[in-house]
């Protein structure tokens, strides 16, 4: 079975700075995607970015983008001019391939914005 | 853009009823998940449906069924409530051969 890890419980970044949130995970298989959700007081799950296995290229948007290492099996998220809105729970999230597979999520890092 | 509606959004209940949680997808969005995340924890997957069959199951109760219907929303049917069952509980849908779920605002059941 896959697990994802996020070793950071609790980030704080200074507005307009850059933070990056670890993620690590575990799997045997070789195509797969993973995921960034964005979790504010509200609760809702909001989708900050996404990754496929078998691309190189990291993927970037606006200011969110992901250092993804492979064969480390790590799926960074660095988050640049970073804004009081950032303030959240991130989640990192592992999907197989295969269709219809359910997430796996990461514990969570809570990212709070300092003004 | 049309995003997933679950309903009803707060639900109080006592222990040993029954709740009836209901999920529409996105249009033409075939494949629904729910999942279960309770206070401080990360979303915990529960079931999912595929063109109206079940597709897979996770870490739900047997006091808990579900099923998607020919209109492609689901229902999440909670029996014999306990306190224990006090989460938020999450609907997602994708499209077919859609990596991506799209999650709705979920469902705040708070058992007394």
């Amino acid at each position: 079975a896959q697990t994802v890890t996020q070793s950071q419980p609790e980030m704080s970044v200074q507005e307009a700075e850059t933070v990056t949130l670890s993620c690590t995970y575990d799997t045997s298989e070789s195509d797969y995607y993973l995921f960034w959700y964005k979790q504010p007081p509200s609760r809702q799950m909001i989708l900050v970015i996404r990754q496929e296995a078998y691309k190189q290229q990291n993927a970037t948007e606006n200011r969110f983008s992901v250092n993804f290492q492979k064969a480390a099996k790590s799926f960074s998220l660095k988050i640049s001019d970073s804004q009081l809105g950032d303030a959240a729970m991130y989640f990192c999230a592992y999907r197989s391939a295969d269709y219809g597979q359910n997430f796996v999520f990461g514990p969570g890092t809570r990212l709070s914005v300092l003004p | 853009a049309a995003g997933v509606i679950q309903s009803p959004r707060h639900l109080i209940k006592e222990k040993r009823e029954t709740a009836t949680l209901k999920c529409y997808p996105i249009p033409r969005h075939d494949t629904v998940y729910w999942y279960q995340q309770g206070p401080g924890q990360d979303p915990q997957f529960l079931i999912s449906f595929y063109e109206k069959m079940q597709s897979d199951k996770g870490s739900i109760p047997d006091r808990f069924s579900a099923q998607q219907f020919s209109d492609y929303h689901s229902e999440l049917n909670m029996s014999s409530l306990e306190l224990g069952d006090s989460a938020l509980y999450f609907c997602a849908s994708s499209r077919t051969g859609g990596e991506t779920q799209y999650f709705g605002p979920g469902t705040r059941l708070l058992v007394l």
